[in-house]
């Protein structure tokens, strides 16, 4: 079967570091992937890790998987004001040839 | 080179009309999905087509919705008989590939309509 779990809200201070969680019941996941919500907007890709890898890090960004308890996080280390937004995880398999399945998304807050 | 273009970007209908809501892929993307956010939820995933033919459409409702992506011009995602359920918004991807893990992380959003059923 297919799901994505995801904490609805998280809320942080302007500076310190934010985890999103997600865990995800599909264990041949390939792809995962992070993807960013704006107000009115639509979804930016953040990064993506291969199921193949632990960790990923992209400048403030760092992604890590275990496969074992099928979760992944996302860590935004110094966050701003401007990282307020929906987060939203996201699996595919099958070599990710199938479409993009999606978490309800956590709406992360920074206080100034 | 324009991003996935959607439009209109707001669409208000009566119960009972119709909607048509169109996406213009990125240059070069031969690759075009459909997903429907409803209220409070993430993205589901609705069809997937190519030009001209429709690859997947596992997650289309069986009635009033259909979609195309013809030779020329946008893809249409046209629902008929709109019910206030139909309420969600609705987001375009185009790729430039069809398969592979790259299907997707190269895949661009549009920034959606968003339709309003009265």
């Amino acid at each position: 079967g297919e799901d994505v779990e995801q904490s609805l809200f998280l809320s942080v201070r302007e500076g310190d570091s934010s985890v999103i969680n997600c865990t995800y019941t599909d264990s041949s996941s390939t792809y995962l992937y992070w993807y960013k919500q704006e107000p009115g907007a639509g979804l930016q890709l953040l990064t993506y890790i291969f199921s193949n890898m632990d960790m990923k890090q992209d400048q403030r960004l760092t992604v890590l998987l275990n496969k074992k308890d099928k979760h992944l996080s996302l860590r935004i280390a110094d966050t701003q004001t401007g990282d307020s937004a929906i987060y939203f995880c996201a699996e595919t398999w099958n070599s990710g040839n199938t479409p993009l399945v999606f978490g309800k998304g956590t709406r992360l807050s920074v206080i100034a | 080179n324009a991003g996935v273009m959607q439009n209109p970007r707001h669409l208000v209908r009566r119960r009972g009309q119709e909607a048509r809501l169109r996406c213009s892929p990125m240059k070069g993307h031969s690759h075009v999905y459909w997903y429907r956010q409803l209220p409070e939820e993430g993205l589901k995933f609705m069809v997937y087509l190519q030009k001209e033919n429709i690859i997947d459409e596992s997650g289309m409702p069986k009635e009033r919705f259909s979609a195309e992506f013809p030779k020329e011009g946008p893809s249409i995602l046209r629902i008929q008989q709109v019910v206030r359920g139909d309420s969600a918004a609705y987001f375009c991807a185009s790729s430039p590939r069809e398969t592979g893990g790259k299907r997707n992380t190269e895949a661009f959003f549009g920034q959606g309509t968003r339709l309003t059923v009265v």
